[in-house]
């Protein structure tokens, strides 16, 4: 199972943007990369997913290099609102039978000060 | 917000009784999963269910067992509760399918004394 690597903190300021890293250097042909916010106190909250170049929503945007080795978290003008613990998770898609470990790895604590 | 709930949403309980916490969902999503989180470590994955009866394993399942006789209700069991396992519980859904989007639920938080 790919296991990710993540800095465990950042801090920004309001309206940057702010990039956050995770290496999956393990990754395998059938995972997807999926980042999670956390607030305290709240279970995660998905924001997003992809397998590979580059996918955008509302919220993000998650960049995956060809080797997929890596990816980045892309968040547009932070606000203070935005300050979270962001997960990277690693794995295969679902889609049918058992799931096997799942891991969350410990995150990344964006701090964002005006 | 997805549809699920976990009870009791803060407990404190002493050493060696049994404690069990249960998640409820009304998407009728097939997985369901148990997490436990405590400072340093992030999220870890306890157990998790493919369906009913269908369970197995996660990356800290000891101590902990689980069962799932409907859809939507997975229940977590502390057979004899340990001070180690005081911590926050998140229960988490997500449907079949080619992605991994979980919902987690609002968190129990478990004080064994």
């Amino acid at each position: 199972l790919a296991k990710t690597t993540q800095p465990i903190s950042m801090d920004s300021y309001e309206g940057q943007e702010v990039n956050i890293t995770c290496s999956h250097n393990n990754i395998a042909t059938n995972d997807y990369i999926t980042w999670y916010q956390q607030f305290p106190s709240q279970g995660p909250r998905f924001i997003i997913q992809g397998y590979k170049t580059k996918v955008t929503n509302e919220v993000a945007s998650l960049f995956i290099p060809a080797d997929r080795k890596s990816s980045t978290l892309s968040l547009p003008r932070v606000s203070l609102s935005d300050t979270a613990v962001y997960y990277c998770l690693v794995g295969e898609a679902n889609y049918g039978g058992s799931q096997g470990n799942l891991i969350f790895g410990k995150g990344t604590k964006l701090s964002v000060k005006p | 917000d997805a549809g699920i709930t976990q009870s009791p949403r803060h407990k404190v309980t002493e050493t060696g009784t049994p404690v069990t916490l249960r998640c409820h969902q009304t998407e009728n999503h097939r997985y369901m999963y148990w997490y436990r989180q405590d400072p340093g470590h992030g999220l870890r994955l306890i157990h998790y269910s493919y369906g009913v009866k269908d369970t197995d394993k996660g990356e800290v399942s000891d101590g902990y067992s689980v069962s799932r006789s409907k859809t939507e209700d997975f229940l977590l069991t502390l057979e004899s509760a340990t001070s180690s396992q005081t911590s926050v519980y998140f229960c988490a859904i997500s449907g079949t399918g080619p992605f991994y989007e979980q919902y987690f639920g609002p968190g129990t938080r478990l004080t064994v004394t």
